[in-house]
Parts: structure tokens; sequence; C-alpha cells
């Protein structure tokens, strides 16, 4: 079974400095899915960023990217210029390629903004 | 708006009673899957349906918890006789045709047991 770690359970920044969270996963498959998930206090969780296991460049979404080290099952997020709004719990969620369609989580990092 | 949503939002029950969730995908997305997420925790995964069909259910599914998604449209979540432990946050989740699309979340229904 896939299993999802973030060994960060809080982290904080000063606004418009950059932070990075980390998440490193377990998985005997070769093709998957990795996402970060945002979870704002008392509201939904939308999706930050996505990757896909088989692309070796990492993805980025503004000033949102991430490091994805396939061998070593490391894909940590790094949030360039953190803003206010980017105060949340961010989880960590692996995804197969192979018909399993469940999103596997770890536990989250709360993220906090420092003004 | 044409995101997922989840009704009620909140839901207080005794101990023992029935409660029913429900949620109403993006319209496009024929995938919906359901979570559970305790304070503190990620979500756990508890079953997917592809249009009208359960192709999977987590262990976590005990034979209390029941989903249904009629037509393939909107889909219940029914816990019957409800424990202490099943107060959590329900989330409800929708994907579209190709395996490789992401998630979308609803608001959740936060579930208290009393």
């Amino acid at each position: 079974a896939q299993t999802v770690t973030q060994s960060q359970p809080e982290m904080s920044v000063q606004e418009a400095e950059t932070v990075t969270l980390s998440c490193t996963y377990d998985t005997s498959e070769s093709d998957y899915y990795l996402f970060w998930y945002k979870q704002p206090p008392s509201r939904q969780m939308i999706l930050v960023i996505r990757q896909e296991a088989y692309k070796q460049q990492n993805a980025t979404e503004n000033r949102f990217s991430v490091n994805f080290q396939k061998a070593a099952k490391s894909f940590s997020l790094k949030i360039s210029d953190s803003q206010l709004g980017d105060a949340a719990m961010y989880f960590c969620a692996y995804r197969s390629a192979f018909g399993n369609e469940k999103l596997t989580f770890g536990t989250g990092t709360r993220l906090t903004i420092i003004p | 708006d044409t995101g997922v949503s989840q009704d009620p939002r909140h839901k207080i029950t005794k101990r023992g009673q029935n409660v029913t969730f429900r949620c109403d995908p993006i319209s496009e997305h024929n995938r919906l899957y359901w979570y559970r997420q305790t304070l503190g925790q990620g979500p756990e995964f508890l079953t997917y349906f592809q249009n009208e069909a359960q192709l999977e259910k987590s262990r976590l599914l005990s034979d209390r918890f029941s989903a249904e998604r009629p037509k393939g449209s909107f889909s219940t979540l029914e816990i019957q006789r409800t424990e202490q432990g099943d107060s959590a946050m329900y989330l409800c989740a929708s994907s579209g045709v190709f395996g490789s699309d992401t998630q979308y979340f609803g608001p959740g229904t936060r579930l208290t047991v009393l």
C-alpha cells in the first residue's frame, strides 16, 4: 500500500518570503500522480499543483513550484513571495496511474504567514 | 457556481440515529468520491463511483455505511446507527472522464454525533 508522509506538522514564514513544505511517499509503482492541496480554515480543499511521475520537469503554477525527486520519492512544495492568503493546511497526496482511483493523503502541514 | 456542492454543511445527531448526506458533483464529471477527514488528519478514502457503478470501497466503510449514486448524477452517503467515532468531516469530490483528471472537492459535511 502506498503511504504519504509530511514530517512538518507546522511551518511559519514571513510575508513575502519563501517557504518549502516537505513530502515523501512510498510506492512500488512506476507511474503515478502527486498533488498538493490547500485547505484554508473552514473552507474547502483546493488543488494547488499536480505532477505526473513520468514527467521529469517540475510543475509550476505562478508562485507555487515543486521539487520532484522520483528516485528519492520526494515531492516538496515551494511557495515564493508568501501572502497572507496562503495561510492554510497543505496536504500532499498520491494517486496511482493504474486504475486505483483513490487519493492517499499525508497528515498535512499547517502554514502560518507572519505579517 | 458549478463546483461540487454538499448538503447539509453541518449535522448534529444523537448516537444511534441514521443520517444521510448528499453530494452534487460538477455536472460533466462522471466520477465521484467520498472521503472522511478527522481532526488533524488528512482525508481518508471511503468509496468511489464511475457513473452509477460503485467501483471501490475502503475497509473503513463498515456495514453501517452505504453509498449510492442513482442515474450517475448526485450521490448519497448514509450512516446507520451512528456512533461517536463517526464524528468527522465527510468530503465529496468529483473528476472527469480521463484517468489522470484531478479530483475537485466540495465544502464537506461536518457530522457531530452526541
